[in-house]
């Protein structure tokens, strides 16, 4: 059962439009929310946060969105560079003595100059 | 800034052979994660620690074990290998936060 879902695969965005990638989960215990951007036999690097608390973050040309009524958070990324170009997990986790994270199945991201 | 270091980087082994994978945190992290990732997988949570404590197991076999040692560095034992132990281990680490930072991975190729 897959608590955490990113339901599209890919994605393709001309460079310097938006991109949109979007996350749903299913435990409503969740209550802490990363993305994390990856390239081929590297480890995950660490975009965003987001907690419950918060209904939105951005960090430069990312900015993540959370509803939590609808249990869904998405990242957008303005404007899309040719660098964004990898697989994006989104990963929640609920709050305990540490933050056990679960993952996403990716969305690759390929921006087209 | 320091970065998650994982040794090696690739690692080659026979069936039931073992194979021991390195972590070393983020100076002042106290937390330390292991995840596999298979082909065309997502991350699986196996196990994580939190001053030397065992604070969560996830999907971890019971023929792999961990620790974290007093210098806060974690060691992954895999013994008895399998074909479909070959994966993409990955260590992360964290702080005083909720955000987990993760090392390169260790690739394991089980032949």
């Amino acid at each position: 059962d897959q608590q955490v879902k990113q339901n599209s695969p890919s994605l393709s965005v001309q460079e310097g439009r938006i991109s949109i990638l979007n996350c749903d989960y299913t435990n409503s215990m969740f209550d802490y929310f990363l993305w994390y951007k990856k390239y081929p036999a590297e480890g995950p690097t660490f975009l965003i946060s987001i907690s419950s608390i918060k209904d939105k973050n951005e960090d430069g040309r990312f900015t993540v969105f959370l509803n939590k009524s609808a249990k869904h958070l998405s990242l957008h990324i303005v404007p899309s560079q040719p660098g964004d170009s990898a697989v994006y997990f989104c990963a929640a986790s609920a709050a305990s003595g540490t933050y056990k994270y679960i993952f996403g199945t990716g969305t690759r991201l390929k921006v087209l100059a | 800034a320091a970065g998650v270091i994982q040794s090696p980087r690739h690692l080659i082994k026979e069936k039931r052979e073992t194979a021991t994978l390195k972590c070393y945190p983020i100076p002042r992290h106290d937390t330390v994660y292991w995840y596999q990732q298979g082909p065309g997988q997502d991350p699986q949570f196996l196990i994580s620690f939190y001053e030397k404590m065992q604070s969560d197991k996830g999907s971890i076999p019971d023929r792999f074990s961990a620790q974290q040692f007093s210098d806060y560095h974690s060691e992954l034992n895999m013994s008895s290998l399998e074909l479909g132990d070959s994966a993409l281990y990955f260590c992360a680490s964290s702080g005083q936060t909720y955000e987990q930072y993760f090392g390169p991975g260790t690739r394991l190729t089980v032949t």
